[in-house]
């Protein structure tokens, strides 16, 4: 296991409405990174953060947006929902070589 | 921007047969990373490779990266029914920050 979690493992939500993703380690890593990963598709990179602070962005709009606490936990909102949005979103903690992915949030769109 | 690209998108394979997943990127990566994930699962680091023609091997599992840092695969000798799954490669550029980009993926299906 990787200890890290994911809440909610599932979600349904109308287009147009918000969402808020949550994520944690029990490891103590500072660095976390957000992937949408579609259906048959390999994880897009969102953004990703180091000590609370944004430490790079991949190419997402900024209704996407996200924050980390002074624990290390981490949110991802995304605001305007669509219908394309429907995916799993994957947290991932950085380690020394490689990345801690969560389980994932399964967001579908109607 | 950067970009990796994964081949074949899928693979079927009678239990016993060998298989590999290419991984071409369309710059220099300064390392390059594999993972596993099973169906339903998320995403499991396998190994990361970092110089130039480095080969590394799990068991049955053989890692290469290429000479010029662009390419890289993943054979898997006489499959079994537990390596099911799809098997990701992530790269990372020179660049300072640059971020891992994940390959599309080559999803194995292994007949018993």
């Amino acid at each position: 296991e990787t200890g890290v979690t994911q809440s909610p493992t599932h979600l349904i939500k109308t287009r147009g409405q918000q969402v808020t993703l949550r994520c944690s380690s029990q490891s103590g890593h500072n660095t976390v990174s957000w992937y949408q990963q579609a259906l048959g598709q390999g994880p897009q990179f969102i953004f990703q953060y180091y000590r609370e602070e944004e430490n790079g962005r991949g190419n997402f709009p900024p209704r996407f947006s996200g924050l980390q606490f002074p624990n290390y936990s981490s949110e991802l909102n995304v605001n305007a929902l669509e219908l394309d949005d429907s995916a799993l979103y994957l947290c991932a903690y950085e380690g020394w070589r490689e990345q801690y992915f969560g389980p994932g949030t399964r967001l579908t769109v109607t | 921007g950067q970009q990796v690209m994964q081949i074949p998108q899928y693979q079927h394979v009678q239990e016993g047969e060998d298989f590999t997943t290419y991984c071409n990127s369309s710059t220099t990566l300064s390392n390059i990373q594999w993972y596993k994930q099973r169906p339903g699962g998320h995403p499991v680091f396998l190994i990361q490779l970092v110089k130039s023609g480095e080969v590394k091997k799990q068991k049955r599992l053989t890692f290469q990266f290429g000479e010029a840092k662009k390419n890289s695969s993943l054979h898997i000798t006489a499959t079994q029914t537990t390596d099911v799954g799809t098997y990701f490669c992530a790269g990372r550029g020179n660049n300072a920050g640059n971020m891992l980009t994940f390959g599309g993926g080559t999803r194995l299906m292994v007949k018993p």
